[in-house]
């Protein structure tokens, strides 16, 4: 499984955009890259997955450059109630049967 | 929405106490995770599942035990609850071809 890193937290304002990066050097071909979300007291929950390039949905975008080393969640125009954990995972859904969280990004939007 | 199921959700119970965390989903699912979270720390993975009558240990260490008899249900047992074993206990499952890892609520284990 590849080994991800990411800031320890991230401070924001409401209305703001908000980029987390995740560094993942040694992602194989087969990787994919997913990201989840907690907020306290709750088990994660998933935001979104990618493989290449730009994959976007209501919640998040998530931009992966064409070496994969890394990918950067992007959380546009944040309200107080995206104030939470957010986690990149790297893996292949198809050989890893686990999947391991890493201390994640403590996201905190100030009004 | 996960219909992935724990219970109890807030236990608090005696040293050498024998207890079971419940975890049931019926969505189907062939992998099953456990989970130990302490307030404001990192997931760590204690046991997983891959299917019916298949376990494994997780990356961290724990005296707990897991079984899986039936898809939809994987409970984990402590056989003497110890202080050490306060903590937040979560499961989850997720479908062969996905990422997805679909959550429950969580069980609050407090040992006293």
């Amino acid at each position: 499984l590849a080994k991800t890193t990411q800031p320890i937290s991230m401070d924001s304002y409401e209305g703001q955009e908000v980029n987390i990066t995740c560094s993942h050097n040694n992602i194989a071909t087969n990787d994919y890259i997913t990201w989840y979300q907690q907020f306290p007291s709750q088990g994660p929950r998933f935001i979104i997955q990618g493989y290449k390039t730009k994959v976007t949905n209501e919640v998040a975008s998530l931009f992966i450059p064409a070496d994969r080393k890394s990918s950067t969640l992007s959380l546009p125009r944040v309200s107080l109630s995206d104030t939470a954990v957010y986690y990149c995972l790297v893996g292949d859904k198809a050989a890893g049967n686990k999947l391991t969280f890493g201390g994640g990004t403590r996201v905190l939007v100030k009004p | 929405e996960a219909d992935i199921y724990q219970t109890p959700r807030y236990l608090v119970i005696g040293t050498g106490k024998k207890i079971t965390l419940e975890c049931s989903q019926t969505m189907g699912h062939d992998k099953m995770y456990w989970y130990q979270q302490d307030p404001g720390m990192e997931l760590h993975l204690i046991h997983y599942s891959y299917g019916v009558n298949s376990t494994e240990k997780g990356d961290l260490s724990s005296e707990s035990t897991v079984s899986r008899i039936r898809t939809e249900h994987f409970p984990l047992t402590l056989e003497s609850a110890r202080p050490s074993h306060t903590s937040q206990y979560l499961c989850a499952s997720r479908d062969r071809y996905s990422y997805e890892q679909y959550f429950g609520p969580g069980t609050r284990l407090t040992v006293t």
